[in-house]
């Protein structure tokens, strides 16, 4: 298995364009979310999805939108980047069954600046 | 909102010391997981504690819940360069187990320097 995989590993982008991050997992999750990490305070959750087609908000959804259409994907789309939004963006997955519930597991991370 | 502050948020030691990490809570904990992340990396689960006054260990790392279920230590043993990094608690919501790993709360992390 490949885990949770993310692309790319870095970017960087003018204020004002958009893009989409990638995230897949293999593992057949139920379970994913979006993090964004910044110098001093730890991570934060911008947007989860508890299964095909469910998606909601974290603690800091403003500028992000995100879809799951399927169990594998689950793509970050920056709609008009900011300054603010330059940060370490991290997907994560966890499973429904047994053990695995408990354990997110991470994806290598994106790195985004916004000039 | 729940907040998590870790101390210290830096912590130096020689190859071999023990040490300690701190995780306290402004609200009562019902999941505190444990992640470890090198420089670069993401992160790599260490631990998941629930109830009160629980410990669990893995290898030389030792986490515990106190009874009150709201600050957890985590406990290195005879440290080596191979547990420097990053380390990060991060508390699940009420409600059930199964649905607390995926939408977590983070402390902002200690980062461990592991000198030989």
């Amino acid at each position: 298995n490949a885990g949770v995989t993310q692309t790319p590993k870095f970017q960087v982008l003018k204020t004002g364009q958009s893009m989409t991050l990638q995230c897949a997992q293999d593992m057949n999750h139920e379970y994913m979310s979006w993090y964004r990490q910044d110098p001093g305070m730890g991570l934060r959750l911008i947007h989860y999805s508890v299964g095909a087609g469910i998606t909601d908000q974290g603690e800091v959804p403003n500028g992000y939108n995100v879809s799951r259409s399927t169990t594998e994907d689950f793509p970050l789309r920056l709609l008009s980047a900011a300054p603010s939004q330059t940060s370490v963006y991290f997907c994560a997955s966890s499973g429904l069954d047994g053990r695995s519930s408990y354990e997110q597991y991470f994806g290598p991370g994106t790195r985004l600046t916004v000039t | 909102s729940q907040e998590l502050e870790q101390s210290p948020q830096s912590l130096i030691v020689q190859e071999g010391k023990n040490l300690t990490i701190n995780c306290t809570s402004s609200k009562t904990l019902y999941g505190l997981y444990w992640y470890k992340q090198k420089y670069g990396e993401g992160l790599i689960f260490l631990m998941m504690l629930q109830k009160g006054g629980e410990e669990k260990s893995h290898e030389k790392i030792t986490a515990k819940l106190d009874e009150k279920k709201q600050q957890s230590s985590l406990h290195i043993t005879a440290s080596q360069p191979s547990h420097a990094g990053i380390y990060l608690c991060g508390a699940g919501p009420p409600g059930g187990r199964a649905q607390g790993a995926q939408k977590l709360v983070f402390g902002q992390g200690t980062r461990l320097t592991i000198n030989p």
